[in-house]
């Protein structure tokens, strides 16, 4: 079974500041996907960024990108230029070759202007 | 394009009570689907999926059931909630058949047991 450890619970960040929030995966598996979800306090769970395993190359999208280190089996999120909206719970999960995701336990994020 | 609904969206219950919530998808067919329980200030847990009508498979062993009558509906019963039970729901969706597909998440239910 896989695992998914966010060590930091919560953090915070000045807005227009950069912040790096860590997860550590644990798995047997080659083949799996990494996800970055973002849970405002709408509660509406959306995705911010998706990484393939068999990719080299970190994903980036606007001004989140992700630190895929794949041999260290970690995977961070950092988001650029800090806005007031990026404040949210941010969860890691992994997904295996059958779409099932274990996510971990949410690292709260609060940006302050 | 694909929606998710769940509902209700707030239910407070006395211990023993049952319970029903529901998910229904739009514009897509033939999803997989699941239910996840996020206790507060915790991270998500999976409780059931289900990729095809009728087919439900269960993570974890509790007095809670699910169905899925319909392709896109899937409902998270109880008969008898415990206090254990509170917490927030969420129903979400993924396409059937491809691997790495992400989640599409409803707007959560937030079950309080009293």
């Amino acid at each position: 079974a896989q695992t998914v450890t966010q060590s930091q619970p919560e953090m915070s960040v000045q807005e227009a500041e950069t912040v790096t929030l860590s997860c550590t995966y644990d798995t047997s598996e080659n083949n799996y996907y990494l996800f970055w979800y973002k849970q405002p306090p709408s509660r509406q769970m959306i995705l911010v960024i998706r990484q393939e395993a068999y990719k080299q190359q970190n994903a980036t999208e606007n001004r989140f990108s992700v630190n895929f280190q794949k041999a260290a089996k970690s995977f961070s999120l950092k988001i650029s230029d800090s806005q007031l909206g990026d404040t949210a719970m941010y969860f890691c999960a992994f997904g295996d070759a059958g779409n099932m995701l274990t996510f971990g336990g949410g690292t709260r994020l609060m940006v302050k202007p | 394009s694909q929606t998710i609904h769940q509902w209700p969206a707030t239910l407070v219950q006395p211990v023993g009570s049952p319970l029903s919530l529901e998910c229904t998808v739009e514009g897509t067919s033939n999803p997989n689907l699941y239910w996840y329980r996020q206790a507060a200030g915790r991270g998500l847990q999976l409780l059931f999926y289900s990729v095809g009508i009728g087919q439900i498979s269960s993570e974890v062993p509790q007095n809670l059931s699910a169905s899925r009558p319909q392709d896109r509906q899937f409902i998270l019963s109880s008969k008898k909630l415990l206090l254990s039970d509170s917490g927030f729901y969420l129903c979400a969706w993924s396409s059937g058949g491809g691997q790495g597909g992400e989640l599409f998440f409803g707007e959560g239910s937030r079950l309080t047991v009293l």
